[in-house]
């Protein structure tokens, strides 16, 4: 599985994008990278994930480079809510959710 | 629909005590994983379970800790005896057979343990 690398912590402005870096530049051809999000006290939650091309839910949009080498977790309009840990995470597409979690990058929503 | 449920949601008991933490994953999902978080080591896979099977418990700490999914909808963690450094909060999580996101699991709240 790929080692994620991510900033340990980031702010953002309320109302403004949030774009969290992962970086996985060892990541193999048939890993997906999946992006997760814990909210203090609680589980964690799948954001979204993708393999080569870009992909956009009603959470985030993931943006991977063409090398996948790395990737881009955006959040368009970021609220308080959003203040949480999000994790990059490389799952290879066999893989049965056996999932190998980082420290993440906690992510400060400040008004 | 109901997500993924855990009980107890807070523990505190003394060191040599069972423990026992539930878990009902979702329905019709057929994979179910338990995950213990601390500071130190961040969240970490236990053991896992495919249609009721164990198929990966590497990450059991050791023989003091049991895992068993006797049906569909329900799971136990037990340890016995229990450490100061079994505290963590637990997780448990399932996610879906055939799915085309294998890395798409569905957690609970956990459950918080504290041995003193």
């Amino acid at each position: 599985d790929a080692k994620t690398t991510q900033p340990p912590s980031m702010d953002c402005a309320e109302g403004r994008a949030a774009n969290l870096p992962c970086n996985h530049s060892t990541i193999s051809g048939n890993e997906y990278v999946y992006w997760y999000r814990q909210i203090h006290s609680q589980g964690p939650q799948y954001i979204i994930h993708g393999l080569k091309n870009n992909e956009t839910n009603e959470m985030a949009s993931l943006i991977i480079t063409e090398d996948r080498k790395s990737s881009t977790l955006i959040l368009p309009h970021a609220t308080l809510r959003d203040t949480a840990v999000y994790y990059c995470i490389g799952v290879p597409s066999g893989n049965t959710g056996k999932l190998i979690f980082g420290q993440g990058t906690t992510l400060q929503v400040k008004p | 629909d109901a997500g993924v449920i855990q009980s107890p949601r807070h523990e505190v008991t003394e060191m040599g005590q069972e423990v026992t933490l539930r878990c009902k994953p979702i329905s019709g999902h057929n994979s179910l994983f338990w995950y213990r978080q601390t500071m130190m080591r961040g969240l970490e896979l236990l053991i896992y379970f495919n249609n009721n099977v164990p198929i990966d418990d590497s990450g059991m700490p050791e023989d003091r800790f049991s895992a068993k999914m006797p049906n569909a909808s329900f799971s136990t963690l037990k340890i016995q005896p229990s450490e100061p450094r079994d505290s963590a909060v637990y997780f448990c999580a399932s996610s879906r057979p055939g799915t085309t996101s294998p890395g798409e699991l569905f957690f609970g709240e956990g459950s918080r343990l504290t041995v003193l």
